[in-house]
């Protein structure tokens, strides 16, 4: 166990509808990491936030957004919906803001119909 | 562009051979590496790191390789067990000012044979 929650683990919905998903880091760790696996693009980096602020930014679309609040924990926002959204979402914590392992949630699994 | 790439896309040994998992990295500016394995249906897990003063690093079973010189990283398991089979990723850490990014290769597939 990684200490790093994800929620939902499933998520299944129609394309246009906008889904919230929710991680919670391991406990100390300040920076929360946002990715994307699909089957042909491997692990996207998407966001990065440390303490609260945005400290990098990958492959994120506008539709989608995140934030981190106070208590550390992090929501990913997807909005429109597309079928090509369908993936799993990943979402990482390390203690610092960069180099140190990351340790992964289990993922939360969406489907876009 | 700079990618991080892996030679080959399945693995398959025979338990109790030792595995050698290859990675290109094309970005010099890296200077942190890590494994993940990923078992199906969970996130990837840590394996082992080096940084980029580092040619070589152990663990228990795994040792990390890193070649500055022509930027390949490899990632050999001892003994290799059943339990290994997964897929292993090797990840790049690159510096961009205040900002660093982790960039992940495509993966390999370990299968061990009984």
């Amino acid at each position: 166990d990684s200490g790093v929650t994800q929620t939902p683990k499933h998520l299944i919905t129609a394309t246009g509808q906008r889904v919230t998903l929710r991680c919670s880091p391991r406990s100390g760790d300040l920076s929360v990491y946002w990715y994307q696996q699909s089957l042909d693009q491997g692990l996207q980096f998407l966001i990065q936030y440390y303490n609260g602020e945005e400290r990098a930014k990958g492959n994120i679309l506008e539709r989608f957004s995140a934030q981190q609040f106070p208590d550390l924990h992090s929501e990913l926002n997807l909005s429109s919906l597309e079928l090509g959204d369908s993936a799993l979402y990943f979402c990482a914590s390390s203690p610092g803001p960069a180099d140190s392992p990351l340790h992964f949630g289990n993922g939360t699994r969406l489907t876009v119909t | 562009g700079e990618s991080v790439g892996l030679h080959l896309p399945t693995l398959s040994v025979q338990e109790g051979d030792n595995s050698i998992i290859n990675c290109a990295y094309s970005n010099s500016a890296s200077d942190y590496f890590i494994w993940y394995k990923q078992e199906s249906g969970k996130g990837p897990q840590f394996i082992i790191d080096i940084r980029s003063n580092m040619d070589k690093r152990q663990g228990q079973r795994v040792t990390v390789l890193l070649n500055k010189t022509v930027k390949h990283l490899s990632l050999q398991i001892a003994a290799t067990q059943p339990g290994d089979s997964a897929v292993y990723f090797c990840a790049e850490n690159t510096r961009g000012g205040a900002n660093s990014k982790l960039t992940f290769g495509k993966g390999i597939t370990l299968s061990v044979r009984p």
